[in-house]
């Protein structure tokens, strides 16, 4: 079982609709997550961070984590076309970073 | 650009060849990663630097890797005989030392462009 699970997708939805991303992680002594963004042919772009003890907002992007399910999401309000990308979401602990393999979200124009 | 810098961006060698590729972090960076990612997959832990220390090496990390960061700055990743399997993009990320802030720890990681590599 890998530390983070991540639906690859893909996920395509119309402009202006809300996205659901989602990441299921198995170690409990996961306390930091993170979520980036990848765009094809890029390094991967920090977007948020979160503690498992609750949520954070960010303009159209909120970060979630629900640690008694061990859940992770990220939800995008009003998505457009730039928001068109690679989701990864990624977890730290003892100097190392474990990522899931990413969601591809298409936003329809 | 005071971003993290990967040279070259694309790489295209024959199998067995030996291929080297370098990164430059963040200058107040401390720490310094590198990752394979393969089509479809999230980074793939390599190894890790603190200044020029080499801390931690994945078991994915074969004796033909190796990599270095002589002076605590830039780093090189050199792949010795090079596999078909190896083809992929290596990334490179450098952060500060990870800060305790009420209790909680946080590192933030900041990514390069990569290194595309194609063995043919």
């Amino acid at each position: 079982q890998k530390e983070v699970e991540q639906d690859p997708g893909p996920l395509s939805v119309p402009e202006g609709a809300i996205v659901s991303l989602n990441c299921t992680y198995s170690n409990s002594a996961f306390q930091y997550f993170m979520w980036y963004r990848q765009y094809s042919r890029k390094g991967p772009e920090l977007l948020m961070y979160t503690y498992s003890s609750g949520n954070k907002e960010d303009g159209r992007f909120t970060a979630q984590v629900d640690k008694s399910s061990k859940y992770i999401s990220l939800f995008i309000r009003d998505s457009q076309p730039s928001d068109s990308a690679t989701y990864l979401c990624a977890s730290y602990t003892g100097n190392q970073f474990y990522f899931g393999t990413g969601t591809s979200l298409t936003v329809i124009p | 650009d005071t971003g993290v810098s990967q040279n070259p961006r694309h790489k295209i060698t024959k199998r067995g060849q030996n291929v080297t590729f370098r990164c430059d972090p963040i200058s107040e960076h401390n720490r310094l990663y590198w990752y394979r990612q393969t089509l479809g997959q999230g980074p793939e832990f390599l190894t890790y630097f603190q200044n020029e220390a080499q801390l931690e090496k994945s078991r994915l990390l074969s004796d033909r890797f190796s990599a270095e960061r002589p002076k605590g700055s830039f780093s090189t990743l050199e792949i010795q005989r090079t596999e078909q399997g190896d083809s992929a993009m290596y990334l490179c990320a450098s952060s500060s030392p990870p800060r305790l802030a009420g209790g909680r720890v946080r590192e933030t990681q900041y990514f390069g462009p990569g290194t595309r590599l194609l063995v043919l």
